[in-house]
């Protein structure tokens, strides 16, 4: 089984540049994340879709930060403009499950440099 | 790879020793935890999980424990080996209906041969 697909690896931008990440799940799975990485901390949650609706943005920078997930499959994830502390690893994740807990599923994520 | 973090708690212990790592959860009302590996340049990888109506899970050589009492968990890694090295981070699903995971800081395991 393919695991979850993550483009591009890694990324250096100017600020106030925008970029895009994509993001293809594992065939079948409803539910999708993001997740920011800070070097040297855990994964931050951004946002997550329930197929192509949106359950959670709370912690979306929404003046910079949007994301998409237009068919309920792959997602783009959009910085505009990028600002220096977007320096970070994000990380997309997918499941099966939609509550009660259960695993998530990372892919190997996008590497952001911003100078 | 560059290091998925610089200046994480750090265990160093030797090949074929037990590890302990812990972690201190928030959310009283969480139901569910995971213990995640990651290494340098990697997405973080499912190692074992538990429900908040069980105290102590085992799988392949690893063994969680949970202390809903005073908020705490535990991984416990039998005979550790040098792939062993990684940042282990906990989570909890801080949300009833559709799940959240929210991630600790994480811990560096350092394993020597």
């Amino acid at each position: 089984e393919a695991g979850v697909a993550q483009s591009p690896r890694y990324k250096i931008i100017e600020k106030r540049q925008s970029v895009a990440f994509w993001c293809n799940p594992i065939s079948g799975h409803a539910t999708l994340y993001w997740y920011q990485q800070i070097l040297g901390q855990g994964p931050k949650l951004l946002i997550q879709f329930q197929n192509n609706g949106v359950v959670d943005d709370s912690q979306l920078p929404k003046d910079r930060f949007s994301a998409e997930r237009l068919k309920g499959v792959d997602s783009t994830l959009k910085i505009q403009p990028a600002k220096l502390e977007d320096s970070a690893v994000y990380l997309c994740a997918s499941s099966t499950f939609r509550g009660g807990g259960g695993e998530l599923f990372f892919g190997e994520g996008s590497r952001l440099t911003v100078l | 790879g560059e290091s998925v973090g610089l200046h994480l708690p750090t265990l160093s212990v030797q090949e074929g020793d037990n590890s302990i790592i812990n972690c201190a959860y928030s959310n009283s009302a969480s139901d569910y935890f995971i213990w995640y590996k990651q290494e340098s340049g990697k997405g973080p990888q499912f190692i074992i999980d538990i429900r908040s109506n069980m105290d102590k899970r085992q799988g392949q050589r690893v063994t969680v424990l949970l202390n809903k009492t005073v908020k705490h968990l535990s991984l416990q890694i039998a005979a550790t080996q040098p792939g062993d090295s990684a940042v282990y981070f906990c989570a909890e699903n801080m949300r009833t209906g559709f799940q959240k995971l929210v991630f600790g800081t994480g811990t560096r395991l350092l394993v020597s041969p």
